[in-house]
């Protein structure tokens, strides 16, 4: 059964810094592309951005409002996706989603996503 | 950046029914379309890739299609499980939009 599991999660000031986790079990992690997807209080989805597998080269993409600030990375040996977060701000306030992005095998996207964690910045 | 735009933003509609969400790209993006399901609280959930391609384990009620720049999301017979907000994702090339998503809601 594939399991993604957010944690690292809480009330940080405007301007400091994140670490959030997402640990994986049940599928190749090695192989998968993984990405973040946020969505603030009564909001819809937003793109955070993805990271590619270490054989299509550990390539990072970014949404526009987080490039700069965010920077996802993966640790294949512990299964785990990260996704730091510098510079925060008000605006930046969501439940944090760590999904499978691309799936190359079936041509999917978005096929699992963890449970997510939420974010609130506020002085 | 590619734009996606969805209508309705909110659909009223009775179990049984039968009911279409539409999806519209800024730009060409082939089949690059995948459909979300989310419900108050819970994570979003894949309904159909590729435009067109159900997820396995998900009721065949649902489809989709399109190509291009118009896609569509159809309920044959919506159930009272289908109440929920649904999202059009992009997955072309390096980014990845959403719409800002359709409400359902019961009539």
């Amino acid at each position: 059964e594939v399991q993604l599991v957010e944690s690292g999660g809480g009330l940080v000031q405007p301007g400091s810094s994140l670490r959030l986790s997402c640990a994986a079990s049940g599928f190749t992690f090695a192989n998968a592309w993984m990405g973040w997807v946020r969505q603030a209080p009564g909001k819809g989805l937003e793109w955070v951005g993805r990271i590619t597998s270490i054989s299509y080269g550990d390539i990072t993409n970014y949404a526009a409002p987080v490039k700069g600030r965010f920077t996802i990375s993966r640790d294949d040996s512990k299964n785990t996706l990260y996704l730091q977060l510098n510079s925060l701000k008000a605006e930046d306030t969501a439940v944090y989603y760590c999904s499978t992005d691309w799936d190359g095998s079936t041509e999917s996207q978005g096929a699992y996503w963890g449970q997510g964690v939420l974010v609130t910045v506020s002085s | 950046d590619i734009q996606m735009t969805q209508s309705p933003s909110t659909l009223s509609a009775s179990v049984g029914d039968r009911v279409t969400i539409s999806c519209r790209a800024s730009q060409s993006i082939s089949s690059w379309l995948a459909w979300y399901q989310q419900k108050p609280g819970k994570a979003p959930e894949l309904v159909i890739y590729k435009a067109s391609s159900l997820k396995s384990g998900v009721s065949s009620r649902f489809s989709g299609s399109g190509s291009g720049t118009e896609f569509t999301l159809t309920i044959s017979s919506l159930q009272p499980e289908d109440f929920a907000t649904y999202y059009c994702q992009h997955y072309n090339a390096d980014s990845r939009t959403f719409g800002q998503g359709t409400k359902v809601e019961i009539k």
